[in-house]
């Protein structure tokens, strides 16, 4: 089945620079991809998806790349802020049923 | 974006109890309903998927007896929890899909921190 691999675990990076986190799958028919925050104690909630006939998606200061070669796929979080700190989860799904595999999350810290 | 609604979102309860977590979409209608345990600094694990008007299928090594879901209409999915233990106290987090169909997000309650005495 579906194996989907985040890291890191732990991101802590300088207010105001940027910040990456990767993830990789490995079954080759997964064609969703979506990226989720979750602040402490709350629900998470999608910050930005991609499918796989696209590259790369944009929105403001969180954009997803996306290599379908490689089996991987990144968000990237340009001019952190605070507000940024959460845990973000990756996660991928095929048809039909499209259920999503979970990666093990990244905990961001936006240092002051 | 469609709202899922969560209840209790913390309940304690001694051992052996049972207890009973609620989970509604508020202004549409959901035929599938998933749940999630979340333990402290992990990702969600999906127990079950909770199917109007049928049984629920669930995921590998979620014991059925243990984790009852009914989801007796179309707004309503509920998880009982019972004769519960420490070793069940976690966050239980329901949700359910984009209605429209367009896009696959999910859309989660607000989950249910369970603390067995």
């Amino acid at each position: 089945g579906e194996n989907v691999e985040q890291h890191p675990s732990t991101l802590s990076v300088q207010e105001g620079d940027s910040a990456v986190i990767k993830c990789t799958y490995s079954d080759s028919a997964s064609n969703y991809f979506p990226w989720y925050k979750q602040e402490l104690g709350k629900r998470p909630q999608l910050i930005i998806d991609i499918r796989s006939n696209v590259g790369e998606k944009k929105d403001q200061r969180i954009a997803v790349t996306l290599n379908k070669t490689a089996k991987h796929f990144s968000l990237h979080i340009t001019e952190t802020q605070p507000e940024d700190s959460a845990v973000y989860f990756c996660a991928a799904s095929r048809p039909p049923n499209y259920q999503l595999i979970w990666g093990a999350g990244t905990k961001l810290i936006i240092k002051p | 974006g469609a709202v899922v609604s969560q209840h209790p979102s913390r309940v304690i309860c001694k051992s052996g109890t049972s207890v009973k977590i609620e989970c509604r979409s508020l202004d549409f209608q959901a035929t599938t309903m998933f749940w999630y345990r979340q333990f402290p600094k992990k990702s969600l694990m999906l127990m079950a998927t909770s199917n109007e008007g049928s049984k629920a299928t669930y995921e590998q090594g979620v014991e059925k007896d243990k984790f009852l879901i009914n989801h007796a209409s179309l707004t309503l999915s509920t998880l009982t929890v019972t004769s519960a233990h420490p070793e069940d106290s976690s966050f239980y987090i329901c949700s359910a899909r984009d209605p429209s169909g367009r896009t696959g997000e999910l859309f989660f309650g607000e989950g249910s921190r369970l603390t067995v005495l």
